[in-house]
């Protein structure tokens, strides 16, 4: 059984660096054709897109806000790190990750998600 | 970036009865990379359909997805109290971003 479940800061300040985990279980980022990704909503927003990175090492990020996102991932913790720097409160909202089981053009949905993780900016 | 507008905000139905839930897309977008999502609060969103119109690993027949070009639609044949919830559409098939419907809320009449 798959599971995700998401971890970090409630509340960050403006111009400081957001920093998440995702830790993982019920599959290995180490198997091929596997990626984790993250993803967030903003209050009464639509889900957000932000990052993945899969199996072998590829990342590929919302252009939007490729300048101010990391991801990485540590495959003997089963765990995903993605940092978001310089944050706003526009990046107030609830986070998530999750999992997917990708083709060849990489073009997949997401099948399993954590409950999400909300994080406000604030001064 | 494609955007998806879902319709109704609100669809207030009772048990029993049938859902239909629009999803218009921008640009068109191939069936092949539409989805479907619901999400309780508190919940982790759950993937109903994919490609248009599979269905994901033990979701229940009453939900099917359509659609070609710019219109899609998610049908629940019979509501049950257990789908009241919000769904999302998603575009998976352009270069990224992905991107997501502001969602439709299932209520309960």
């Amino acid at each position: 059984q798959i599971t995700l479940k998401e971890s970090g800061p409630t509340l960050v300040k403006p111009t400081q660096t957001l920093t998440l985990t995702c830790t993982f279980s019920g599959f290995s980022l180490s198997a091929d054709t596997v990626g984790v990704g993250w993803l967030r909503q903003p209050p009464g927003k639509a889900l957000e897109w932000l990052a993945v990175i899969y199996w072998d090492g590829d990342e590929r990020f919302n252009p939007s806000l490729k300048t101010r996102l990391t991801i990485t991932r540590d495959t003997s913790r089963d765990q995903v790190v993605l940092t978001l720097t310089n944050v706003d409160p526009a990046d107030s909202g609830t986070y998530y990750c999750a999992h997917t089981q990708v083709g060849p053009t990489r073009r997949d949905p997401f099948d399993r998600w954590g409950q999400g993780t909300l994080v406000t900016v604030s001064s | 970036e494609i955007v998806l507008t879902q319709s109704p905000g609100t669809l207030s139905l009772s048990p029993g009865e049938r859902a239909t839930l629009s999803c218009r897309a921008s640009q068109s977008i191939s069936s092949s990379y539409l989805a479907w999502y619901q999400h309780k609060p508190g919940q982790a969103p759950r993937l109903l359909i994919f490609a248009g119109s599979v269905r994901d690993t033990g979701i229940p027949d009453r939900f099917s997805g359509s659609g070609s070009g710019t219109d899609f639609t998610l049908t629940i044949s019979r509501l049950e109290p257990d789908d009241f919830a919000v769904y999302y559409c998603q575009q998976y098939g352009s270069p990224p971003p992905c991107t997501f419907g502001q969602g439709t809320k299932l209520e309960i009449k």
